[in-house]
């Protein structure tokens, strides 16, 4: 069965604040994990993307990747007003050939 | 400039009326895929394509059919549309992973097509 779980949200953080946005997922064996953001009726756009344990870092931007516990996590630094917007998480789930998506968290930064 | 570009944006139109949105690439991505997006749903994929001449089934296919005949356009046709296949759709396609296990999804912009 193909699971990629988000909490929808929305998660609302003030400007200035860490947003940490969480991601779980059905097979341990997966391989590839990406977080998209997409802003209202515009296409996702990709943020980051992670394949090993740990963390990796671009910017404000942090993913993290724990395989034994299936989940994966997306920190943003010192968020801003222009980070409000939805975050999708995708998962090459092991077995099959297309990436599954969380249905999103919607994030809003307040000024 | 990478894209991948769908037509039309915006389309309305009648139960039954055979319409076609298309989608071309010009990456040189052996694979595409269309979604649609609902409100509560998620983004669900309704078909995929590895290759020319390849084409699979997503989650949600019923009602739609697509056809690759080239490498760099994927179409998605609706025979017969209903008013539940009102919806945004996106089409992507996927990068090789230069090495890594999958590549990243590139999105068209989007077509959102109401069916009355």
């Amino acid at each position: 069965q193909k699971e990629v779980e988000q909490n929808s949200g929305p998660l609302s953080v003030p400007e200035g604040a860490i947003a940490s946005l969480n991601c779980t997922y059905s097979d341990r064996g997966s391989q590839s994990f990406f977080w998209y953001r997409q802003y209202s009726g515009k296409s996702p756009e990709l943020i980051m993307f992670i394949y090993s344990n740990g963390d990796k870092e671009d910017g404000r931007f942090t993913a993290q990747l724990n395989k034994a516990s299936q989940y994966v996590s997306l920190l943003i630094r010192d968020s801003q007003p222009s980070d409000s917007a939805t975050y999708l998480c995708a998962v090459n789930l092991s077995g099959y050939s297309t990436l599954t998506f969380g249905k999103g968290t919607m994030l809003l930064v307040s000024p | 400039e990478a894209q991948v570009t769908q037509n039309p944006r915006y389309l309305i139109t009648v139960t039954g009326k055979k319409l076609t949105v298309t989608c071309s690439q010009n990456m040189n991505h052996e694979y595409m895929s269309w979604y649609r997006q609902d409100p509560g749903l998620g983004l669900r994929q309704i078909y995929y394509s590895m290759n020319v001449e390849v084409t699979d089934k997503g989650d949600v296919p019923e009602g739609y059919k697509v056809s690759r005949k080239e490498k760099r356009n994927f179409p998605l046709i609706l025979e017969s549309p209903s008013p539940n296949q009102t919806s945004l759709y996106f089409c992507a396609s996927r990068s090789p992973g230069a090495g890594r296990p999958t590549g990243e999804l590139f999105f068209g912009e989007g077509s959102r097509l109401t069916v009355l």
